[in-house]
């Protein structure tokens, strides 16, 4: 089954500085991935996602992640940080396939801490 | 805008009570779903629904039940709440019925407690 991992539960960055998540997917066969991102006290919101065509994934608000299959990874990355970044980011994973549960499998999530 | 909407936002139970979450959406989407999120664990899945009137076991199915009777409309039941299902429910739906699966779009939350 697939499975995402996330590495580091909180990151904290100063303003204007190089944001970097971290996710690492399990998965047989081709994924798709995502990035979602959660306010304090809201749902979650998309922020980008790989579908297997362009390996860089830009998104919404200067984010971006790029699909490496060679280090299963998809890390989430932004070059200068804002206080307005501050949230938790989750990544996801769908299998390509119709295997397995026809449901996404989230990360444990990174909380994101910009300090000024 | 409605997209997905939760019913109630809040919920204080006590041991052994039980209830029922609504969630309700307005996109004309395939599936539906209910994760619950617990600090450090991330969002997993309690049941999915890819079409009106079926319904699947996530990862955390026990303790709960579900209907989909309705395409718009998906409840997550309690039938004797426990402690151990204090948590924040979100409800979640889907355009795509299988894989692969594209964006879903999310409720803002029930917080539930039981005491």
């Amino acid at each position: 089954a697939q499975s995402v991992t996330q590495l580091g539960s909180h990151v904290s960055v100063s303003e204007g500085a190089l944001v970097l998540l971290r996710c690492n997917y399990s998965s047989s066969v081709p994924p798709y991935l995502f990035w979602y991102v959660q306010y304090p006290n809201q749902g979650l919101q998309l922020l980008l996602k790989y579908t297997s065509a362009a390996t860089l994934v830009k998104g919404i608000n200067g984010f971006e992640a790029e699909f490496k299959k060679s280090e299963t990874s998809f890390h989430l990355t932004k070059p200068s940080a804002h206080m307005s970044d501050a949230a938790e980011y989750f990544c996801a994973v769908s299998p390509f396939r119709g295997t397995g549960r026809r449901a996404l499998t989230f990360g444990s999530g990174t909380r994101l801490q910009v300090q000024p | 805008n409605a997209g997905v909407t939760q019913t109630p936002k809040f919920q204080v139970l006590k041991t052994g009570q039980s209830m029922t979450l609504q969630c309700a959406q307005d996109m004309n989407h395939n599936s539906m779903y209910w994760y619950r999120q617990d600090p450090g664990m991330g969002l997993r899945l309690i049941y999915y629904s890819a079409s009106e009137g079926t319904t699947d076991k996530g990862e955390v199915p026990d303790g709960y039940n579900v209907s989909r009777l309705k395409k718009q409309n998906f409840l997550l039941g309690l039938e004797s709440a426990a402690p151990s299902q204090t948590s924040v429910y979100f409800c979640a739906s889907s355009y795509l019925s299988s894989s692969p699966l594209g964006e879903l779009f999310f409720g803002e939350g029930s917080r539930l407690t039981v005491l």
